[in-house]
């Protein structure tokens, strides 16, 4: 059993278009990550969010939005796609709300914008 | 914000120790630090963490003198499967935009 899946695993699109990537977890974690790893492979966090907080990196566009329809789900809604936002997209989660926790990641989704 | 650097790259070889360090020098107090493994396309896998001194297990130790300005993740005897990017991520317990942060990888090459 995959303990973190995403879907696409690969997303090709044109520049303007509104897409979404969905994250599950199946792990029972309280906590949900969106990182983005660009082509130097610098990751970066774009979003953690329990039940209770949503906590935003403050240089992700707001093009960018999760959206959580329960526990186990994460979606990343992404509007208007630039070239720049072609990127490796990964969900994460931990168990409790500390994000000292252990965080398992997804595969990634590898996103390109032409 | 802790301003994370590792060397961008090591080499080695099978059954050689590796020592792969990070510095953090302006490390916050309740900042923790972790390390993570990742494979070509594959997301990261965690591998170990510590806050100070040292910490050990099955497959790592990590070594974090008492200025906490840097830490040296430890391999011992490496293997082919060994090779990989290797991040280190400082952050605190309470999540505030900018201040988990990886740094930006070593890529560990193990050699026959």
């Amino acid at each position: 059993d995959t303990a973190v899946s995403q879907t696409p695993k690969y997303l090709v699109t044109q520049m303007g278009n509104d897409k979404s990537i969905k994250c599950e977890q199946n792990l029972g974690h309280d906590t949900m990550y969106w990182y983005k790893q660009d082509s130097k492979k610098f990751l970066k966090i774009m979003f953690s969010y329990n039940n209770k907080e949503l906590i935003i990196n403050e240089t992700v566009p707001n093009r960018f939005s999760p959206k959580s329809p329960d526990k186990a789900h994460l979606n990343l809604h992404i509007n208007s796609l630039e070239l720049g936002d072609s990127a490796v997209y990964f969900c994460a989660s931990s168990q409790g709300t500390s994000r000292v926790d252990e965080q398992y990641f997804g595969p990634g989704t590898r996103l390109t914008v032409t | 914000l802790a301003k994370i650097t590792q060397p961008i790259s090591m080499d080695s070889y099978e059954g050689q120790e590796v020592n792969i360090t990070c510095s953090h020098n302006n490390i916050a107090t309740n900042d923790y630090i972790t390390w993570y493994q990742q494979f070509p396309s594959q997301g990261p896998r965690f591998i170990i963490q510590g806050y100070k001194t040292k910490v050990t297990n099955e497959v790592a130790s990590l070594f974090i003198p008492a200025d906490r300005k840097s830490s040296t993740l430890s391999l011992p005897r490496v293997s082919l499967s060994d090779t990989a990017v290797y991040y280190c991520l400082v952050g605190g317990e309470r999540y505030n935009n900018n201040d988990m942060r990886f740094g930006a990888g070593t890529r560990l090459t193990v050699k026959p």
